[in-house]
């Protein structure tokens, strides 16, 4: 079974600080590298994404490390703010009998203490 | 930007009824739409492929009789949960590609609360 193990499963940070989450996978089919940010009661916004020819991508105060070697990758969120707090969830994706599937890790709810 | 969106947000309704939530993509077209379940503070488990103009890819587990899915444009696609149970209430969530890429991006609808009495 196709997995993406994501760490930690809650995180606290004070504001200002540097919030980082780990995922990893398995299955090198995997092409393309999303996270998502969701809020309680709502859909998941694609925050960042990478695919696996980088290895560091920066948009704002997100970067998403990528190690093809150790088949991990991490998002780093700098300067955290209350307004972080949410729950972040890794995906994988990859082509699969012709379509896209798209595998998410377990999540990492986040809080950013003021 | 792409969006999707999603209705009704939230219905409540009584067991054995029939609940259809639509999601539509508003400023893009389609192809493959995807509809995902979501308990309290889990991830997002794939239900089915939802491809325009023929049947739905149910994943392994999923009822195909309980949750009927039509993808009748390239806009729109439709999940049923039919005779819904108390065990069917849930977060559903549903997803869109871009006709014609395959980047992997998927947009994601504001989601649907169901609770089933």
């Amino acid at each position: 079974q196709q997995q993406v193990k994501q760490s930690p499963q809650s995180l606290i940070v004070q504001k200002g600080g540097i919030s980082i989450i780990n995922c990893a996978y398995e299955n090198t089919a995997f092409d393309y590298f999303p996270w998502y940010q969701q809020f309680p009661g709502k859909g998941p916004a694609l925050l960042i994404a990478i695919r696996p020819d980088v290895s560091e991508k920066k948009e704002g105060r997100f970067t998403i490390s990528f190690n093809k070697s150790a088949k991990q990758f991490s998002l780093h969120i700098m300067d955290s703010q209350p307004g972080d707090s949410a729950t972040y969830f890794c995906a994988a994706s990859r082509m699969d009998t012709g379509r896209r599937a798209l595998t998410f890790g377990s999540g990492t709810r986040l809080q950013v203490q003021p | 930007g792409a969006v999707v969106s999603q209705h009704p947000s939230r219905v409540i309704c009584k067991s054995g009824t029939s609940v259809k939530i639509e999601c539509r993509s508003l400023d893009f077209q389609a192809t493959t739409m995807f509809w995902y379940r979501q308990f309290p503070k889990q991830s997002l488990m794939l239900m089915a492929t939802s491809n325009e103009g023929s049947k739905a890819t149910y994943e392994q587990g999923v009822e195909k009789d309980k949750f009927l899915i039509n993808h009748a444009s390239l806009t729109l696609s439709t999940l049923t949960v039919t005779s819904a149970h108390p065990e069917d209430s849930s977060f559903y969530i549903c997803s869109a590609s871009y006709r014609g890429r395959n980047t992997g991006e998927l947009f994601f609808g504001e989601g649907s609360r169901l609770t089933v009495l």
